[in-house]
């Protein structure tokens, strides 16, 4: 059964950092790319950042870019986020998610997210 | 960045009856198109990718259809279970990857 585990979340000021992390397993972890998802309080979805399976072509939404940073443990199945400069706009339920991939003919399409954590949540307030 | 409206915001059904949902990209994503269900207090679950290839595990009450610009979700028969949120997302152009607003499916 595939499993991610969010931790690391909590209450920081704004300004602060965090560093989550995502425990993967249940699959062959080094073969995914992931991502990491969040959900604002009573809010909708939004892509935060994207890392391909072998750690390279970070991606990050314009409302992080700068701020954190994406890193992944393809030898221990983890997944992190480094979150710097925290804003309170950044409160949130972030998700760690595992990023789709089809094929159709000769073609992949990709990523959607097939497989998500339970999230932790991040409040930043002063 | 591709803008992914989803209308109505909410829809109110009576268990049993047909859903239709409906996503609109701000340019053509082809069949780039994922649908989500989630359900309160819970992380988001696929449901379908490729604008029309449910997931595993997905019930055959739910499709999608659709391609370029328009896409739909189809509840055929409404159970207990189906009624959450449901978001829309693209992944043809990105990043950014971006969701729909969502569609909230309550009771009547």
């Amino acid at each position: 059964e595939v499993q991610l585990l969010e931790s690391g979340g909590g209450l920081v000021q704004p300004g602060g950092s965090l560093r989550l992390s995502c425990a993967a397993s249940g699959f062959t972890f080094r073969n995914y790319h992931m991502n990491w998802v969040r959900q604002a309080p009573g809010k909708g979805l939004e892509w935060v950042s994207f890392i391909a399976d072998d750690g390279s072509g970070p991606h990050f939404a314009d409302s992080v870019k700068g701020r954190f940073i994406i890193s992944r443990d393809n030898s221990n199945n983890r997944l992190f986020l480094q979150m710097d400069s925290l804003r309170v706009e950044d409160t949130a339920t972030y998700y760690c998610a595992r990023a789709g991939v089809f094929t159709r003919g000769n073609y992949r399409f990709w990523p959607f997210f097939d497989q998500w954590g339970q999230g932790t949540l991040v409040a930043v307030s002063s | 960045e591709i803008v992914m409206t989803q209308s109505p915001a909410t829809l109110s059904v009576s268990p049993g009856e047909r859903a239709t949902l409906s996503c609109r990209a701000s340019q053509s994503v082809g069949s780039n198109l994922a649908w989500y269900q989630q359900k309160p207090g819970q992380a988001p679950r696929l449901l379908i990718y490729g604008a029309s290839t449910r997931a595993t595990g997905v019930p055959a009450r739910f499709s999608g259809s659709g391609s370029g610009t328009e896409f739909t979700l189809t509840i055929s028969s409404l159970q207990s279970e189906d009624f959450a949120v449901y978001y829309c997302q693209q992944f043809k152009n990105w990043p950014p990857l971006t969701f729909g607003g969502g569609t909230k499916v309550e009771m009547k």
